[in-house]
């Protein structure tokens, strides 16, 4: 039982490249999420799913994509990188319930030049 | 919309000391609240949670109590370690929807031999 796993780890763009961050988990967990982490700014959501189809916006979504074709993989998309998604991405999973914890992966830290 | 507001940091203490990082929310409803913590160079875990007023929350020494008249969900520990060095963020879910979580911006606890 790995828990939810990101690759890469790290990875430098350049402007107007595009990339696909992995997440996967193995929990059987409906809901995953993708967040930023900026300093100062704590985490703030970009997308989120609640099941295989289903995906909605989070807080700042602008700038990136997302699909969930099966239940356990949920890749977040940069279609063309700007330095303003400078950050630590962090994909999170979660059971039904409103106190159910999530469960984070170590994070993909991403610099765009 | 939903928010939470805690301390800021950084935090320097000496082993032994007391700990409380203060944390305030505004929500609709009524929201879970979490306490999540972050080592240094990894993701998120839980490290308490409280599902409803006056509950407490309680874990590796820590404690967290839910005052739904104040607001409030301090974390307090009473004798902290170096080991407890991490970034601490207050979070909470609500209207059923655990999996968007918003957090605080994070303080930096620093404990010092």
């Amino acid at each position: 039982n790995a828990g939810v796993t990101q690759t890469p780890k790290f990875q430098v763009l350049k402007t107007g490249q595009s990339m696909t961050l992995q997440c996967a988990q193995d929990m059987n967990h409906e809901y995953m999420s993708w967040y930023r982490q900026d300093p100062g700014m704590g985490l703030r959501l970009i997308h989120y799913s609640v099941g295989a189809g289903i995906t909605d916006q989070g807080e700042v979504p602008n700038g990136y994509n997302v699909s969930r074709s099966t239940t356990e993989d949920f890749p977040l998309r940069l279609l063309s990188a700007a330095p303003s998604q400078t950050s630590v991405y962090f994909c999170a999973s979660t059971s039904q319930g409103p106190s159910a914890e999530q469960y984070f992966g170590p994070g993909t830290r991403l610099t765009v030049t | 919309g939903n928010s939470v507001t805690q301390m800021e940091g950084p935090v320097t203490l000496s082993e032994e000391a007391f700990l409380t990082i203060n944390c305030t929310y505004t929500a609709t409803g009524y929201p879970s609240l979490f306490w999540y913590v972050q080592y240094p160079g990894e993701g998120l875990q839980l490290l308490l949670k409280a599902t409803k007023a006056d509950d407490k929350g309680s874990n590796k020494g820590f404690e967290a109590t839910y005052r739904k008249e104040t607001t409030s969900f301090h974390l307090e520990k009473g004798s902290v370690q170096v080991s407890d060095s991490a970034v601490y963020f207050c979070a909470l879910s609500g209207g059923g929807s655990n999996y968007k979580l918003t957090f605080g911006k994070g303080t930096l606890l620093t404990v010092n031999p």
